[in-house]
């Protein structure tokens, strides 16, 4: 089945604790990209990747990294995490651009205390 | 920079009625694409329809179809005969066609009540 797959679904962590939230893509798309819901603001782009090793910032990167190693894989790294980031999280991934279908991962809902 | 707009936060709707979800965006770009999402309960984003910006036919996916109205910039979603399932949010989207972001720009949402 094609898919995107989010771990974890559900994470509670604390201020400062270093947290990597996973992405998987078994459809070989090249590009992957991250999102962030919060109420009242829609989904908002975090980071990129056109492809392996080729990644880029969306409207929202401060206090995210990511990286792109492999074509399947898209980690979402927090490596001091802030109450302002307690959001969900959706992963997505699409062969291109245009009217190719961008799929979404379930989403990662992160609290942050 | 692209902006979506949906100026309806909530909307209801009797079963079996039809409905009409606004969206408006703003755009520098000659060629776009614009979709609808639905988010239901289990939050999971799902593509309901797409329209690409130089075809002026509306596009159509069973009981939801689009009134596209490019030169003033609007994006409806209708859903006829809806249906309990219906329920959820909205979200319309923009995407440009050029450069090497595949973004998408969401509204802010509209949260659809079916009535039984």
């Amino acid at each position: 089945e094609a898919q995107v797959t989010q771990n974890p679904r559900y994470l509670i962590t604390v201020t400062g604790k270093k947290l990597t939230v996973t992405c998987s893509q078994n459809m070989n798309h090249e590009y992957m990209s991250w999102y962030r819901q919060d109420p009242g603001l829609g989904l908002r782009q975090i980071y990129y990747s056109m492809n392996v090793e080729v990644t880029d910032k969306g409207d929202v990167p401060e206090g995210y990294k990511v990286s792109r190693k492999e074509k399947r894989n898209f980690p979402l790294i927090l490596e001091s995490p802030s109450p302002n980031q307690t959001s969900l999280y959706f992963c997505a991934s699409s062969l291109a651009g245009g009217p190719s279908e961008q799929f979404f991962g379930p989403g990662t809902r992160l609290t942050v205390l | 920079a692209q902006t979506v707009t949906q100026s309806q936060p909530e909307m209801s709707v009797q079963e079996a009625e039809t409905v009409t979800l606004s969206c408006t965006y703003d755009t520098s770009e000659s060629d776009y694409y614009l979709f609808w999402y639905k988010q239901p309960p289990s939050r999971q984003m799902i593509l309901v329809i797409r329209q690409e910006a130089y075809k002026q036919q509306n596009a159509t996916e069973n009981r939801f179809s689009v009134n596209f109205q490019k030169a003033a910039k609007s994006f409806s979603l209708k859903i006829s005969d809806s249906q309990l399932g219906d329920a959820a949010m909205y979200f319309c989207a923009s995407e440009s066609s050029g450069g090497s972001n595949y973004k998408l720009t969401f509204g802010k949402g509209t949260l659809l009540t079916v009535n039984p």
